[in-house]
């Protein structure tokens, strides 16, 4: 199984800050690396697919990148409505897999 | 609109059987791989099952392969997660989930709300 690394798992920051996040496969996945948000109690929203796709209707300061084994979500100015948690998820090979999530909290 | 909503969810004993579904509308159900994803309470998501637009191929997690059945009817697009022999461990939100494309080597894009299944005595 391809296990997904996301780091940090928390981070404080403020709005209008530069938030960066990392995910990390254990074997090369291209890139077919997809990232979601999930606010509570909320179904996870799809944000970036195959890498650095932005999906329709996801405001352009959110970002992805990268491609092997190593992908970054950043979001250049982290809005009001960006506290969240995070998560990306391969789909090179079964069983899909998802990184353990990373939270977003106001600082 | 596209939209699924997903239904069945409830409390059954250890051992146990049911059945969740979701409602799909907006799309053209029979051209879209199909997922199931689930939640367990304060923890990450956990892909359990796939089915190809036609319904002639599945995928299973290990943790559910032999116990869960994931179907499909075109015809009422609508898909479905039969659960047996159920675990406190899959206690969890299950969420049915629209692949991107056809494959299920695709994000998801689509999700619906959640039917909580509790596995408890």
């Amino acid at each position: 199984d391809i296990q997904m690394t996301q780091s940090p798992s928390s981070l404080s920051a403020s709005v209008g800050d530069r938030v960066t996040i990392t995910c990390r496969a254990s074997q090369t996945i291209s890139n077919y690396l997809n990232w979601y948000q999930q606010k509570p109690g909320k179904a996870p929203k799809l944000l970036i697919y195959s890498a650095s796709g932005l999906q329709s209707g996801v405001p352009s300061r959110f970002s992805g990148s990268g491609s092997g084994t190593d992908f970054t979500l950043t979001i250049s100015s982290l809005q009001p409505e960006d506290f969240a948690t995070y998560y990306c998820h391969q789909s090179y090979s079964l069983p899909l897999t998802f990184g353990g999530g990373s939270k977003v909290e106001l600082k | 609109e596209v939209q699924l909503l997903e239904s069945g969810g409830g409390l059954v004993q250890p051992g146990g059987s049911l059945r969740v579904s979701c409602a799909a509308s907006g799309f053209i159900f029979s051209s879209y791989a199909m997922s199931w994803v689930r939640q367990a309470p304060g923890k990450g998501l956990e892909w359990v099952s796939t089915i190809s637009g036609s319904g002639d191929t599945t995928y299973y997690a290990d943790s559910v392969k032999g116990r869960f059945t994931i179907s499909r009817d075109n015809s009422k697009n609508t898909l479905s997660l039969q659960m047996n022999s159920l675990r406190a461990e899959d206690t969890a939100v299950y969420y049915c989930a629209k692949t991107f494309s056809g494959s299920y080597r695709s994000a998801f894009d689509i999700w619906g709300q959640g039917t909580m299944v509790t596995v408890s005595s």
